[in-house]
């Protein structure tokens, strides 16, 4: 079966660009999350959906937006690049619902903004 | 809000040492409980996990008690192995009133693991 997949892998973009990332998840997961993780650091909650429906907003500013499909793919898109926002951005898959729902990560979209 | 917080520092051992990675956790409710593990240039593998007091999550060689009284998922392994070299994080993800999950995640800062031969 296939994992979490997420397009494109490596991206590099100039300040004020726009830029959309894409994540497919695990077949039959309806939860799809976005976290940013800077060099050093631990990922950081940025948007949750859950059946086409956003379910949790981190602490990011209104720049960040998301969507989910209704094949439960998922798009991040960052309006306006600062450099701040380098990072690899990774999406996680899971069930959703009731109970204990692991999450699956993918490997991550690295993002430079120059 | 939820938090996480892990031992503070790079952790460097000898092949075959014993691992501790300490991790506490702030949290309304009973979160459910994890150990991800993230290798040089991938994403995140979850390592082991527990969802309730008490419970003891293992794989690998690596187990972690859940512990509600201290609030905390401390990390251990009896004989750590080069391969073990990676960033460990400990995370939490809550259940709603609802007893529903939908899988976000708070992480810890991380613990680089470095193992000498």
């Amino acid at each position: 079966d296939a994992g979490v997949t997420q397009s494109p892998t490596h991206l590099i973009k100039t300040r004020g660009q726009h830029v959309t990332l894409r994540c497919s998840p695990i077949s039959g997961h309806k939860s799809v999350s976005w976290y940013q993780q800077v060099l050093g650091q631990g990922p950081q909650f940025i948007f949750q959906y859950y059946e086409k429906e956003e379910r949790g907003r981190g602490n990011f500013p209104d720049r960040f937006s998301a969507r989910q499909f209704p094949n439960y793919s998922s798009e991040l898109n960052v309006n306006a690049l600062l450099l701040g926002d380098s990072a690899l951005y990774l999406c996680a898959s899971s069930l959703g619902g009731r109970g204990l729902t692991e999450a699956f990560f993918g490997q991550g979209t690295r993002l430079t903004v120059v | 809000g939820d938090s996480v917080t892990q031992m503070e520092g790079p952790v460097t051992l000898s092949e075959e040492a014993f691992l501790t990675i300490n991790c506490t956790y702030t949290a309304t409710g009973y979160p459910s409980l994890f150990w991800y593990v993230q290798y040089p240039g991938e994403g995140l593998q979850l390592l082991l996990k527990a969802t309730k007091a008490d419970d003891k999550g293992s794989n690998k060689g690596f187990e972690a008690t859940y512990r509600k009284e201290t609030t905390s998922f401390h990390l251990e392994k009896g004989s750590v192995q080069v391969s073990d070299s990676a960033v460990y994080f400990c995370a939490l993800s809550p259940l709603n009133a609802g007893g529903t999950s939908y899988g976000k995640l708070t992480f810890g800062q991380g613990t680089i693991l470095t193992v000498h031969p």
